[in-house]
């Protein structure tokens, strides 16, 4: 069966202090990594796809990386707008299967 | 660009009622999907458009819900009628493409069934 596992579900750090999210995953045929960031009452918003072990995304105080069972989320001098939950989702073709988040909490 | 959006943002409805959620998906994109998050799981999958045509439909819980999407633009989620387990927050989003990009988000129905 099809499975996305993150941890932990939940992380309180520091402002400045890096740290990096987990997420494995058993998908069939993976067409796709996602990385969503989400905010209360609002939706996802999606933040990178990655396709191959061994491929590397950056967007501001973000990297993602993959490996053919894990994708990492690294989170480099955080600041309290980067709190939010962030979701791992993996896509067999067309729907894509999340993962239940974890809860990021940066304290200023 | 104007993004997904979904209506209304919260219902809140007696076992056995009817409700019928919508989303406007961003224009042009022909890809529409429904999502759902009940209390302390995971976002999961309810089904798959393609313009008008039902492409997966393999995450739909029971009959009780029916999914159209009449002329490709638009979509609406009917469920009838509606039980306890069916609270949650049901997501709408859209892609132009299979969403190997990344799909776009509306904010949520906040379905509360009591």
């Amino acid at each position: 069966e099809d499975q996305v596992t993150q941890s932990p579900e939940a992380l309180r750090l520091q402002e400045g202090e890096s740290s990096s999210l987990n997420c494995s995953y058993t998908v069939s045929g993976l067409r796709g990594l996602f990385w969503y960031r989400q905010d209360p009452g609002k939706g996802p918003e999606f933040l990178f796809t990655l396709y191959s072990a061994g491929e590397e995304k950056e967007k501001e105080r973000l990297k993602a990386t993959l490996t053919k069972k894990e994708s990492f989320l690294h989170i480099t001098a955080p600041k309290p707008e980067d709190s939010a939950t962030y979701l791992c989702a993996g896509s067999p073709r067309g729907k894509i299967i999340f993962g239940k988040g974890t809860r990021l909490h940066i304290l200023p | 660009e104007a993004g997904v959006t979904q209506f209304p943002s919260h219902s809140v409805i007696e076992k056995g009622q009817t409700v019928t959620l919508r989303c406007d998906p961003i224009s042009g994109h022909d890809n529409l999907y429904w999502y759902r998050r009940v209390m302390g799981k995971e976002i999961k999958f309810l089904l798959h458009f393609v313009k008008e045509s039902k492409q997966d439909e393999s995450g739909m819980p029971n009959n009780r819900f029916l999914a159209e999407r009449t002329g490709g633009t638009y979509s609406t989620l009917k469920v009838q009628p509606a039980e306890l387990e069916d609270s949650g927050v049901y997501f709408c989003a859209s892609s132009q493409d299979r969403g190997y990009n990344g799909y776009t988000f509306g904010s949520g129905t906040r379905l509360t069934v009591v």
